[in-house]
């Protein structure tokens, strides 16, 4: 079985760039997360949604981000304009349901310079 | 104070060594627990589930105590290939009802020949 599909897996853009990156859980799955990693503050929960609806957006850092899930196969983080302090890895993971394991894409690693 | 806590580490422990992490968390609504292994460049993958039983798996052995609010693992006759970060997770129901699923930031283990 396909595990969780992310793209680009190696981002660099130049700041003020829109950044789109591109998730697709594991079919059957009724949860997606969006986390972002960096060496000074690990790793963070951007938003989840469940059953394609955004439930828990409180961890997205601000305006300049925003993030869809149209259908159950697909998700997308945008940020827009991008920053240089935006570097980091990206990680999707999706889920059974809110309350199990969950399961992560190989991340996309953004470089805003 | 982070609501999970781990000892970053490193550990440094030789080949066939049992080694232990803990890792404590503030919220006592937390009501499932995991453990994460993160190796370098790469996505957390789950190792194991933390039941209130305890659980083991080959040479991993989990155990939460809810009165402590603490999880752990133990890892016995450590072999290289567990070099890795092991990050510990909480989820919690938040008084919202949505969840939450919160990372420690990981305890890095090496093991040496």
């Amino acid at each position: 079985d396909a595990g969780v599909i992310q793209s680009p897996r190696h981002e660099v853009t130049e700041m003020g760039q829109e950044v789109t990156l591109r998730c697709k859980p594991i079919s059957g799955h009724n949860s997606l997360f969006w986390y972002r990693q960096t060496m000074m503050r690990g790793l963070e929960l951007l938003i989840y949604f469940n059953n394609n609806v955004p439930i828990d957006d409180s961890g997205m850092p601000e305006d300049r981000f925003s993030a869809k899930m149209p259908n159950a196969s697909f998700s997308t983080l945008k940020i827009q304009p991008s920053e240089p302090r935006d570097s980091a890895v990206y990680f999707c993971a999706s889920s059974p349901d809110r309350d199990y394991e969950q399961y992560f894409g190989p991340g996309t690693r953004l470089t805003v310079t | 104070r982070k609501e999970v806590e781990q000892d970053p580490g490193p550990f440094n422990v030789p080949e066939g060594a049992t080694v232990a992490f803990n890792c404590t968390y503030s919220n006592s609504a937390s009501q499932s627990f995991f453990w994460y292994r993160q190796d370098c460049r790469k996505e957390p993958k789950l190792l194991m589930s933390v039941y209130s039983s305890g659980n083991e798996d080959g040479r991993f052995t989990a155990q939460l105590n809810r009165a402590s609010q603490y999880i752990s693992l133990l890892i016995r006759d450590s072999k290289l290939s567990d070099s890795a970060t092991y990050l510990c997770v909480v989820n919690r129901r938040s008084t919202s009802g949505t969840y939450k699923y919160i990372f420690g930031t990981g305890t890095r283990l090496k093991v040496l020949a």
